[in-house]
């Protein structure tokens, strides 16, 4: 059964860079059926995608933050990890990692197992 | 702003039927898989719908479909805990590249 597990710090200064981990347990981070990716719910609010990191090295990110976003992955210690820099109080959230998993194209793929989320508020 | 659009509420008594509507355009359903998230307050998402119409180890009450550019989520013999908060999500097609959106979220409230 996986399981996904998000760590880092709760709160992060406006100018700052937000770092995220997420391990891995269970299944292998290199199984080439997944991408792993980065969700956010700010308080009170609907759910956005922010980016994927697929098992071939291919990553997609949200335009609003693409400029500002890296999405890793460290098959080394089964995790992968979310850098968003320059954050200010729009990016107070809570951050869930997720499995995508489908077959064939990008686009046929879907977020099938969610970590439980971490808040994340930007604050000086 | 979700570029898919779906209704902020609905509501149905228990028994009943309801459908929750999830409208975007050629870029996302009208060319790629809709998927289908339940989310309880201060809980993370679980997936119900998967490829527009598969059930992923729900309830078969749970029913997608799709239609040109728009998808509905079915939840039939409603529930008191299906009360919770849908989304619809899509690949989108844009020029500034591959993305996931989300719907802006319906809150199904059983009466």
């Amino acid at each position: 059964q996986l399981q996904l597990q998000e760590s880092g710090p709760g709160l992060v200064k406006p100018s700052e860079t937000l770092s995220l981990s997420c391990i891995v347990s269970g299944d292998s981070i290199s199984n080439r059926r997944y991408y792993w990716g980065w969700v956010r719910q700010p308080p009170g609010k609907g759910l956005e995608w922010i980016g994927s990191f697929f098992s071939s090295g291919k990553t997609y990110y949200n335009p609003s933050v693409k400029s500002r976003v890296t999405i890793f992955v460290d098959t080394s210690k089964s995790q992968f990890s979310l850098s968003l820099s320059s954050v200010t109080a729009a990016d107070t959230a809570v951050y869930y990692c997720a499995r995508g998993t489908g077959f064939g194209d990008y686009f046929y793929y879907y977020l099938d197992v969610w970590g439980k989320g971490t808040p994340v508020t930007v604050s000086s | 702003q979700s570029v898919l659009t779906q209704p902020p509420s609905v509501s149905g008594t228990p028994g009943q039927r309801v459908i929750i509507s999830c409208s975007g355009s050629s870029s996302n359903i009208g060319s790629n898989t809709v998927s289908w998230y339940q989310q309880f307050p201060g809980t993370a998402p679980k997936l119900l719908i998967h490829n527009n119409d598969q059930r992923a180890g729900v309830p078969d009450r749970f029913s997608g479909s799709k239609s040109g550019t728009s998808a509905s989520l079915a939840i039939s013999g409603l529930q008191s805990e299906d009360e919770a908060e849908y989304y619809c999500a899509a690949w989108d097609d844009s020029l500034n590249g591959p993305h996931v959106i989300f719907g802006g979220g319906t809150k199904l409230t059983v009466l």
